[in-house]
């Protein structure tokens, strides 16, 4: 079975400061990764994807992600922070589609609070 | 591309009723997901319809849960008896298998139904 956890709860960071998001997962077979975006009483934003290829993943609002087979690891980074970013941040994993299912296992979330 | 939508964003209900909630996926997309969220927790998988077919279904989605798209456009999540456990966001998502998509199996999720049960 797939597993995703994402071991700090609550991360809290000063505005410019840079900050990582960690994301570990578990599968027996090859999947995809991703990391969502929540602020509050919304739905879930795309930050980023990894599908295949170069293993350092770009996304939007200064975000990447580096793919880590060796460690099972998708650790999320931003250089610098902006109050903006506060919100609910989830990774997520799903199987290759040639397992037949296309649903996302997602982590607990990580809340990212940028303090002033 | 309007974007996923979900009706209504909140409803709050007595335990023992019936709720039903309604996503409208993007036009293109053929595939729709439905997910649960509780406090604290990620959302967690609950069914998914390709065109107007049920193809998966959670353990999580119990005999009081029911799901239908039957044009394979919008869909409908049905509780009945609702129970104050079943208090949570549920989320709808789609994606589409069109070549232009495809490469990106990336799903785009609505802004949720809050459901409190009292």
């Amino acid at each position: 079975a797939q597993s995703v956890t994402q071991l700090d709860s609550q991360v809290p960071v000063f505005e410019e400061a840079p900050v990582e998001l960690r994301c570990n997962y578990s599968s027996s077979v090859s999947v995809y990764l991703f990391w969502y975006v929540q602020y509050p009483n919304q739905g879930l934003q795309l930050l980023l994807k990894y599908l295949s290829g170069s293993t350092l993943v770009k996304g939007i609002n200064g975000f990447e992600a580096e793919f880590n087979k060796s460690q099972t690891s998708f650790h999320l980074r931003k250089p610098s922070v902006h109050i903006s970013d506060t919100a609910e941040y989830f990774c997520a994993v799903s199987l290759r589609p040639l397992r037949g299912t296309y649903k996302y296992i997602f982590g607990t979330g990580t809340r990212l609070k940028v303090l002033a | 591309d309007t974007g996923v939508s979900q009706d209504p964003r909140h409803k709050i209900t007595k335990r023992g009723q019936n709720v039903t909630f309604r996503c409208d996926p993007i036009s293109e997309h053929n595939r729709l997901y439905w997910y649960r969220q509780t406090l604290g927790q990620g959302p967690e998988f609950l069914t998914y319809f390709q065109n107007e077919a049920q193809l998966e279904k959670s353990r999580l989605l119990s005999d009081r849960f029911s799901a239908e798209r039957p044009k394979g456009s919008f869909s409908t999540l049905e509780i009945q008896r609702t129970e104050q456990g079943d208090s949570a966001m549920y989320l709808c998502a789609s994606s589409s298998t069109l070549a232009r998509y495809r490469a990106s199996y990336e799903q785009y999720f609505g802004p949720g139904t809050r459901l409190t049960v009292t």
